[in-house]
């Protein structure tokens, strides 16, 4: 299994609203990242969780709360975005360390955001 | 602080030709990974080749294969017989080995095929 998957696909949110990106891989690995992204853009980190644990927090704003559960999941957590926050979001993960780390970073499809 | 520059938004090629997309980095870094991701109209970033600093040899992967110039700090990707499924963004990125997680990537470049 190969695959990093997110939900939901599409998700548009009125600026008072609470909602969450959720994010999923059953790879074994132990970093898992959220990227924004607009279009035509290339990504931009926002959070980076290493052995669960929060590691990198790109000074993004607190109404994007972030949640690591357990190795496998990560959730974004959404409260009182503004219409400039609307872009893909896309979840990443990656092997840290062994062998097996090659550096790469596996993405999902990404959440489609629109926040009205 | 690492930089990595794609010199061309755009680029263009016939179905069947080869086409290179540039791609150029800043480190003071001697261990590094070099990636380029594609990224078709559907959404999903693909890994398409990686290259290990402390390779000499040029990474291949079936119709895609990179010239890694580590001096120069330059890494461009060569991509034969273009097939449509080919047209897409194409990242540059670039990650420090046994560092920081973070990538640190290009502003890509958008590759059309033309039939």
């Amino acid at each position: 299994d190969t695959e990093v998957t997110q939900t939901p696909k599409h998700l548009v949110m009125g600026m008072t609203n609470k909602k969450s990106l959720k994010c999923e891989q059953h790879m074994g690995h132990r970093a898992m990242y959220w990227y924004k992204q607009k279009a035509k853009k290339p990504p931009e980190l926002m959070f980076v969780y290493s052995y669960e644990k929060l590691s990198i927090n790109e000074s993004v704003p607190s109404r994007f709360s972030p949640e690591c559960p357990n190795s496998s999941l990560l959730n974004l957590h959404l409260h009182a975005l503004q219409p400039e926050d609307s872009a893909l979001y896309l979840c990443a993960s990656s092997q840290r360390s062994g062998r097996a780390n090659t550096g790469e970073l596996f993405f999902g499809e990404g959440s489609r955001l629109t926040v009205l | 602080a690492q930089t990595v520059t794609q010199s061309q938004p755009e680029m263009s090629v016939q179905e069947a030709e080869t086409v290179t997309l540039s791609c150029t980095y800043d480190t003071s870094e001697s261990d590094y990974y070099l990636f380029w991701y594609k990224q078709p109209p559907s959404r999903q970033m693909i890994l398409v080749i990686r290259q290990e600093a402390y390779k000499q040899q040029n990474a291949t992967e079936n119709r895609f294969s990179v010239n890694f110039q580590k001096a120069a700090k330059s890494f461009s990707l060569k991509i034969s017989d273009s097939q449509l499924g080919d047209a897409a963004m194409y990242f540059c990125a670039y990650g420090v080995q046994g560092g920081s997680e973070k990538l640190v990537f290009g502003k890509g470049t958008k590759l059309t095929v033309n039939p």
